[in-house]
Order: C-alpha cells, then sequence, then structure tokens
C-alpha cells in the first residue's frame, strides 16, 4: 500500500524555537514535495527534493530527504508568527499523482 | 502570470442535484490533476489528464463523478445525484510535462462544495 505518514499532526511551539517534521513514506519514490497550506487557502509550493541528500533551504525552513530511510524532514529554525500554516508533504510513487501525508498544523506562540 | 483559477470558488447545493466546478489550468501546462481535501479523508487524488493519453481516472470515488478537458485547457469536474460525502474542498492543479518529466504541480484555490 503506498503511505505517507507525517509527525506531528499537531505542533505548538514558541517563537524562537527550532522544530522538525518528519515525513515518512512507505515505498521507493521519485520526487517528494513540501507545501504549505494558509486557513481558507490552497496550497502553496514551498520545495521539491529530487534525489537522496537533497537539502533546500528557504528562510527558516530546511528541507531533507533521505531515500534509503523514505524519509524527509521539513526543519524550522527560530519560528516566526508568520509560519504558522499546516503543512503537507507528498510523494510520487512512480507516477503523476501526488499522495499526501495527513498535514502537520504549526501553530508559533509569541 | 496567472495561476490556476477555479470556478465557482463556492458552491452549495441540494442532494440529488447535479454540479459542475471548472479549472483553467496555467497557460502551457500540459498536465491537470484534481484533488479532494476533506476533514474525515485529507487531501486524495482524484482524476489526472496529460497531453492526450487517457486519464488516469483511478481515484474518482464512485462512477458519479466525472470529468473532461477540452481542447487541452479547461478541465470540468462532474458530480451527478450529489451526496453529503461530497462536501469537500475541490482543487485543480495544473504542471508542465516535457514527455520525460514532469515539473512540480501548482494548485488552484478550490472549490467549497457543500451538499445539504
Amino acid at each position: 500500500e503506498l503511505k505517507v505518514e507525517q509527525n506531528p499532526l499537531f505542533l505548538s511551539m514558541q517563537e524562537g524555537k527550532n522544530y522538525t517534521i518528519y515525513c515518512n513514506y512507505s515505498t521507493t519514490s521519485d520526487r517528494l514535495y513540501w507545501y504549505r497550506q494558509d486557513p481558507g487557502k490552497s496550497l502553496e509550493s514551498l520545495f521539491v527534493l529530487l534525489s537522496n541528500g537533497a537539502v533546500k533551504q528557504e528562510g527558516r525552513l530546511m528541507a531533507s530527504l533521505d531515500t534509503k530511510a523514505r524519509l524527509s524532514t521539513l526543519h524550522i529554525t527560530a519560528a516566526v508568527h508568520d509560519l504558522s500554516a499546516t503543512y503537507f508533504c507528498a510523494v510520487n510513487f512512480g507516477n503523476e499523482k501526488l499522495t499526501f501525508g495527513t498535514g502537520t498544523r504549526l501553530t508559533i506562540i509569541p | 502570470g496567472a495561476g490556476v483559477s477555479q470556478s465557482p470558488s463556492n458552491k452549495v447545493t441540494e442532494k440529488g442535484k447535479d454540479v459542475e466546478l471548472r479549472c483553467d489550468p496555467i497557460s502551457g501546462h500540459t498536465a491537470l490533476y484534481w484533488y479532494r481535501q476533506s476533514l474525515g479523508q485529507g487531501l486524495e487524488f482524484l482524476i489526472y489528464f496529460q497531453g492526450n493519453s487517457a486519464p488516469d481516472k483511478s481515484g474518482l470515488p464512485s462512477d458519479r463523478f466525472s470529468a473532461e478537458r477540452t481542447g487541452g485547457s479547461v478541465s470540468t469536474l462532474t458530480i451527478q445525484r450529489t451526496q453529503q460525502e461530497d462536501s469537500a474542498v475541490y482543487l485543480c492543479a495544473s504542471s508542465f510535462w516535457t514527455g520525460a518529466k514532469t515539473y512540480e504541480q501548482y494548485f488552484g484555490p478550490g472549490t467549497r462544495l457543500t451538499v445539504t
């Protein structure tokens, strides 16, 4: 079965702290994506990870991919309120349709 | 440039009625996708069109759901005899496909469907 699991589902963190969201997937994939969704809004593409060891950074967010462990991480550094949103990872399992994780609802507390 | 657009943004319909949801992909994008987002099921793939190939309909939940893509651009998702469990946000996405590689999917704002 093709599965994508994210944890945690909910995350409250204080401003200035660091934290990591984890995304595990069940079988070989050639592409992994991270998306952000604000309440009532659509999905905004954050990162595309294509190969083992890929690391991408944008501002306070950094995503990495370990294809051998079938694991991607989204690391948040020195969180700020603007980062409050729901974050999804999504995977292509050898075809073009995306299988999404459950999402992580991130709340940054002042 | 313009992104993916969807209409209507909100649709309230009575159980048993048919609805049509429209998607305009990004100009030049050859692949188009429909997904559904609901509280109980999360984000689910519905159907995918790529170039002139037959669509991948493997995610459609029942034969009440159908979609077409005219002229390789605009797509319409039709739900017949709507049920309350069809209530969800329907998201359309498009991407550029070279024949060897598909690039990332860009999502539209969605259509929120409420079946009463």
